[in-house]
């Protein structure tokens, strides 16, 4: 069955180093992904996406990777801050279905001083 | 411009109880959505709105409904309320139509029924 995964449900990172946070999907139909930020008690926010005719994309200190062959998904952010500190899922959705988005579960992103 | 708002905050309610979750966006988008949140399962589609005056059910539409009479309001009802709806409710928004844009989501609501 379809479903947007990640391989790891947490994540430990000293400050000032690169994280990279990891996301698989299995619906090869999927042509629109996104990244997501959620800080406790708040709502998630957006951070990044890509469409499938681009392997890589660059924001502010955040970067995401897809590798379609693979079907893998990954966010990378430069220069981990103590503010980086939240959950992070992806989402994925697809051209060919009318109503629907898939968000992975997400990992926890914790920065060490 | 507020974005996405959502009231109450938090609410705990008796079962059986009816309950409407708010939701007011003032981004002018076209789609509006509601999810829960559960620990470790993530979001779930409830209902959405492609545009005012149309609904879709979600994943995971069973115990409540909608209703999109204009544009910028998109109310969540939970007609009688069971303890399998404690959750985190999140509104969203997206400024095309449904499903093929970045949704934007609110601050949640945090329901426990007991």
């Amino acid at each position: 069955g379809e479903s947007v995964g990640l391989h790891l449900p947490t994540l430990s990172v000293q400050e000032g180093d690169n994280s990279i946070i990891n996301c698989a999907y299995s619906n090869s139909a999927s042509d629109y992904f996104i990244w997501y930020k959620q800080e406790s008690g708040k709502g998630p926010q957006f951070i990044i996406d890509i469409r499938s005719n681009m392997d890589k994309r660059q924001g502010q200190r955040v970067t995401v990777l897809l590798n379609k062959t693979v079907k893998h998904l990954s966010l990378q952010i430069a220069a981990t801050q103590p503010g980086d500190s939240a959950v992070y899922f992806c989402a994925e959705m697809s051209a060919s279905s009318a109503s629907k988005i898939i968000f992975g579960s997400g990992t926890r992103l914790s920065i060490r001083p | 411009i507020a974005g996405i708002t959502q009231a109450p905050t938090s609410q705990i309610l008796a079962a059986g109880r009816r309950m409407t979750l708010r939701c007011t966006q003032d981004m002018r988008h076209n789609a509006m959505y509601w999810y829960r949140q559960d620990l470790g399962l993530g979001l779930r589609l409830i209902h959405y709105s492609n545009t005012a005056g149309t609904t879709g059910k979600g994943e995971v539409p069973d115990g409540y409904s909608v209703s999109r009479a204009n544009s910028d309001y998109f109310p969540l009802t939970l007609a009688s309320a069971v303890p399998s709806q404690t959750s985190v409710y999140f509104c969203a928004s997206s400024p095309g139509q449904a499903f093929k844009e970045t949704q934007y989501f609110g601050p949640g609501t945090r329901l426990l029924v007991l």
